[in-house]
C-alpha cells in the first residue's frame, strides 16, 4: 500500500544539525512532488519546503530558508530534510507528504499522502 | 499570523450543518489558486479532505463539501457526527511567497 515513513527525529541542542528521512513505498516516488510540513506542540500546520518530482526546483518557507535543505534520491525512494542551525522554534512534529497532480494555474495540488511524522525537539 | 484566516473554533450538535471559512487575499485565494482542506483527528497525521476547492478524494463522505468565492473558501459539513470532531485546515498557494504553500491557522470543530 501507499506509505510514507519518516525517521531521524530526536532531541538536539540549539545550533546543531539533524537530517530527517522519509521512505516512500507503494507508488512511483519519482513522479511526485514532495513536501515537508511541521506542527509545533499545540499549534497549527506550517509548510516547510517542497521539491519537484525530479529535484529540479526547491522552495522553502522564510522561517527555514538558508538553514534547511530539502533533497531526494529517487533511486532510493527517499526524501530528506537537512536541518542546520536549529533553534527552539524548530521543535515540532515533521511530516512528509506527496502532492497530487495539478495545473500550474491552480498553484498547488492537495497533499494526499502523509507520513506519521517524526518529532524534533531542540533543547539544551 | 497565518496568511489564510480561519475561525479558531466552531461547534454544532449531531445532525446539524456547520461551515468553516478560510479568508485569504489577492495573492492566494483571490488570485484563483486552488484551496485544499485537511482533517486532523487528535494525535494523528492530517488527511486530505477536499482538493481543488470542491473535490473529494475517494473514501471521503459526501457530507463534506468545499466552495470558493473571491478571496474566501468554505468547508461545509452536513449531518454532523461525533467522529467529525477534529481540527480542520485550509491550504493554498501564495504568489507573493516564492514557491510557497500556505496553511490557515486551523479550526477546532466540537460536536456538542
Amino acid at each position: 500500500q501507499v506509505q510514507l515513513v519518516e525517521s531521524g527525529g530526536g532531541v538536539v541542542q540549539p545550533g546543531r544539525s539533524l537530517r530527517l528521512s522519509c521512505a516512500a513505498s507503494g507508488f512511483t516516488f519519482s513522479s511526485y512532488g514532495m513536501h515537508w510540513v511541521r506542527q509545533a506542540p499545540g499549534k497549527g500546520l506550517e509548510w516547510v519546503a517542497v521539491i519537484w518530482y525530479d529535484g529540479s526546483n526547491k522552495y522553502y518557507a522564510d522561517s527555514v530558508k538558508g538553514r534547511f535543505t530539502i533533497s531526494r534520491d529517487n533511486s532510493k525512494n527517499t526524501l530528506y530534510l537537512q536541518m542546520n542551525s536549529l533553534r527552539g522554534d524548530d521543535s515540532a512534529v515533521y511530516y512528509c507528504a506527496t502532492e497530487g497532480p495539478y495545473n500550474i494555474s491552480s498553484g498547488s495540488g492537495g497533499l494526499d499522502v502523509w507520513g506519521q511524522g517524526t518529532t524534533v525537539t531542540v533543547s539544551s | 499570523q497565518s496568511v489564510l484566516t480561519q475561525p479558531p473554533s466552531v461547534s454544532g450538535a449531531p445532525g446539524q450543518r456547520v461551515t468553516i471559512s478560510c479568508t485569504g487575499s489577492s495573492s492566494n485565494i483571490g488570485a484563483g489558486y486552488d484551496v485544499h482542506w485537511y482533517q486532523q483527528l487528535p494525535g494523528t497525521a492530517p488527511k486530505l479532505l477536499i482538493y481543488a476547492n470542491n473535490n473529494r478524494p475517494s473514501g471521503v463522505p459526501d457530507r463534506f463539501s468545499g466552495s470558493k468565492s473571491g478571496t474566501s473558501a468554505s468547508l461545509a459539513i452536513t449531518g454532523l457526527q461525533a467522529e467529525d470532531e477534529a481540527d480542520y485546515y485550509c491550504q493554498s498557494y501564495d504568489s507573493s511567497l516564492s514557491g510557497s504553500r500556505v496553511f490557515g491557522g486551523g479550526t477546532k470543530l466540537t460536536v456538542l
